[in-house]
């Protein structure tokens, strides 16, 4: 069973340009929400997370939108560049040093 | 190191042959995590442990897979008579197991069986 489910599987945008990815839950216990992101042979690298408290957390080009009603959040990327064409993923966990439950990933490639 | 490191980077079995994969942790970092991704796929959950203590193992796919972590520091993802469908990217994960400390990932295993 996918506890988290990720869209879009693949995005293209051009460079300074808005990518959105969008995930939704099913487990209302789950209580932290990051995203991670991974380029071609490296590990997941956390980029941003979220907690239920609050519906929207920036960090420089990166935004997450919370929706707890929902269950579903998402990440918003500004002024896309060419070095963000990465696989994005969301996960949610119970705590921020638990077990991540993953969404299938989104190839994000940017357009110069 | 900084980072978690997992060797080696590559590994080709064929069928039916062992493989041992192994993590070196964060310093320090009490929890590890073990995560399989398949190709094109988001990482999958295998096994955890807290400290050399093995709190969860609900993920490991079959009996032929088997993870220790003796000292509480390294730990080594074993797999026996490894099968094509083994076939994938072994992730280590370490975190200070506190609730705001987050999970680092290493760069992983390639292992491919043939």
């Amino acid at each position: 069973q996918q506890q988290v489910k990720q869209s879009p599987q693949s995005l293209i945008v051009q460079k300074g340009g808005i990518s959105i990815i969008n995930c939704a839950y099913e487990n209302t216990a789950f209580d932290y929400f990051p995203w991670y992101q991974q380029f071609p042979g490296k590990g997941p690298a956390l980029l941003i997370a979220i907690r239920p408290d609050v519906s929207e957390k920036k960090e420089g080009r990166f935004t997450i939108s919370f929706n707890k009603s929902a269950k579903q959040f998402s990440l918003h990327i500004m002024d896309s560049q060419p070095g963000d064409s990465a696989t994005y993923f969301c996960a949610a966990s119970n705590n921020a040093g638990n077990m991540l439950t993953f969404g299938g990933g989104t190839r994000l490639m940017v357009k110069p | 190191g900084a980072g978690v490191s997992q060797s080696p980077r590559y590994k080709v079995a064929k069928r039916g042959q062992d493989v041992a994969l192994r993590c070196d942790p964060i310093s320090g970092h009490v929890s590890l995590f073990w995560y399989q991704q398949a190709l094109g796929q988001g990482p999958e959950f295998l096994t955890y442990f807290q400290n050399e203590a093995q709190l969860d193992k609900s993920g490991l796919p079959s009996d032929r897979f088997f993870a220790e972590r003796p000292e509480g520091s390294v730990s080594t993802l074993k797999i026996q008579r490894t099968q094509q469908e083994d076939s994938a990217v072994y992730l280590c994960a370490s975190s200070l197991a506190d609730s705001s400390s987050p999970l680092h990932f290493g760069n992983g295993t390639r292992l491919t069986v043939t």
